[in-house]
């Protein structure tokens, strides 16, 4: 079945410093990848996506390459604070079933003061 | 945020009984989906509905049943319950069907005795 892969599982950072997290997945048929951020305690929090006839997307700190040719996303985040300190969660969806999104095992980003 | 609403945040079973899951959504959205989460496993999707009708199920056992009582609502039943099915159910939903994003719930919290 589709698989999304996410690395790394964690992170620790300073504030202040750039963080990078990898996303691949295995079905070329690929539509769709939304991202989302969990806070302690909290619930998902859709945080940025990109579609497959796209190939960068910017929000604020958040960038989100995608390279469809090696089935790899990459989330950049800059300038990190300690309230970007969550679990994010890749996820992709594929032709046809849009709706199913298949989720990564989430890589938990800390930033220390 | 209580714009989805999922109902109780936690709940303990035991082996072989049923319970149900509640979830509501005040977003005016017309699609609706159950995803589960375990110590074991990734963010796994279970189920989608459009206006009320199944589109997706990705969930192998007839143990789960989702709802659905009226379009903001999508509850899901699980019957013959066992230690395996502890878990975090989160409902979501989406403005339709395909490639939207998704507004996730709280969260219900499965312990299974």
């Amino acid at each position: 079945g589709e698989q999304v892969e996410q690395l790394p599982s964690s992170l620790i950072v300073q504030e202040g410093a750039s963080v990078l997290i990898n996303c691949s997945y295995t079905d070329s048929a690929s539509v769709y990848f939304p991202w989302y951020k969990q806070e302690p305690g909290k619930r998902l929090q859709f945080i940025i996506d990109i579609r497959s006839n796209m190939e960068r997307k910017q929000n604020q700190r958040l960038t989100l390459l995608f390279d469809k040719k090696t089935k790899h996303l990459s989330l950049h985040i800059t300038a990190t604070q300690p309230g970007d300190s969550a679990i994010y969660f890749c996820s992709a969806s594929f032709m046809p079933n849009y709706n199913v999104l298949y989720f990564g095992s989430g890589t938990k980003l800390t930033v220390e003061p | 945020d209580p714009k989805i609403i999922q109902k109780p945040k936690y709940l303990v079973a035991v082996t072989g009984s049923e319970k149900i899951l509640i979830c509501e959504q005040y977003l005016g959205h017309n699609a609706m989906y159950w995803y589960r989460q375990s110590a074991k496993k990734p963010l796994e999707f279970m189920f989608s509905y459009s206006y009320q009708k199944l589109m997706d199920n990705q969930t192998a056992s007839s143990r789960f049943q989702p709802q659905s009582s009226k379009k903001n609502h999508l509850d899901l039943q699980i019957t013959a319950l066992k230690p395996d099915d502890s878990a975090t159910y989160f409902c979501a939903s989406s403005q339709g069907q395909g490639a939207y994003e998704q507004y996730f719930g709280p969260g219900t919290r499965l312990t299974v005795l």
